[in-house]
């Protein structure tokens, strides 16, 4: 079964409103999560480093006042895409790092696919 | 030059055939080597981890040639549920673990 889950797995809103997705690890604790997003035919592209008590690590040329991302447990990480345009439109994943026994090893969520009108 | 290059595909073979996708990164201090697969509109998921000893799992067999900074996947006796589009992944450890994804290759088993 599933060891990380993502919601919702489908959203469709209007432009400048505000949508969250959460991430939750269900088997483990995740320190470090992950927030990718894919465009069609393209490679996941790495975010935002989520990092459970403190402050998001961003990417270059990823808006952090965009994307707001907390992590406020071990198990619980929520992006959310302020003022969604239709650009922002695309496919939306999560990680979480399972360091446990040295596995090191992200495991996904089955991602949020946005649509923005 | 990119960070993960694949063979741009996609790869058509028919059931039974051996496959093979190659794959370079561009940053010699990655540490950790993986192959994903990504099934359409679905998160990807991990296939095998790749070591510098070379590894197999089953019919999937993965090489590492770190001086070359090369990767490959070699896929025998392809499945129809083979089909997907194969990932590869790269991460620089050193503490922060985050992976460096190729475009992927498209490969389609066919009947």
């Amino acid at each position: 079964g599933a060891v990380v889950s993502q919601h919702p797995s489908w959203v469709i809103c209007k432009s400048g409103t505000s949508v969250k997705i959460e991430c939750r690890s269900l088997d483990f604790q995740a320190t470090t999560m992950f927030w990718y997003r894919q465009f069609p035919k393209q490679s996941l592209m790495l975010m935002a480093t989520s990092n459970e008590g403190s402050k998001a690590t961003y990417e270059q040329g990823v808006e952090k006042d965009k994307f707001l991302i907390n992590h406020a447990s071990l198990t619980l990480s929520t992006l959310t895409v302020t003022s969604a345009h239709p650009e922002d439109s695309s496919f939306y994943i999560c990680s979480a790092l399972d360091r446990s026994l040295a596995k090191n090893i992200q495991y996904f969520g089955a991602g949020t696919r946005l649509s923005v009108l | 030059r990119k960070e993960v290059e694949q063979d741009p595909g996609p790869f058509n073979v028919p059931e039974g055939a051996t496959v093979a996708f190659n794959c370079t990164y561009s940053n010699s201090a990655s540490q950790s080597f993986f192959w994903y697969r990504q099934d359409c509109r679905k998160e990807p998921k991990l296939l095998m981890s790749v070591y510098s000893s070379g590894n197999e799992d089953g019919r999937f067999t993965a090489q590492l040639n770190r001086a070359s900074q090369y990767i490959s996947l070699l896929i025998r006796d392809s499945k129809l549920s083979d089909s997907a589009t194969y990932l590869c992944v790269v991460s620089s450890g050193a503490g922060s673990y985050q992976l460096t994804f190729g475009k992927g290759t498209k490969l389609s088993v066919i009947p």
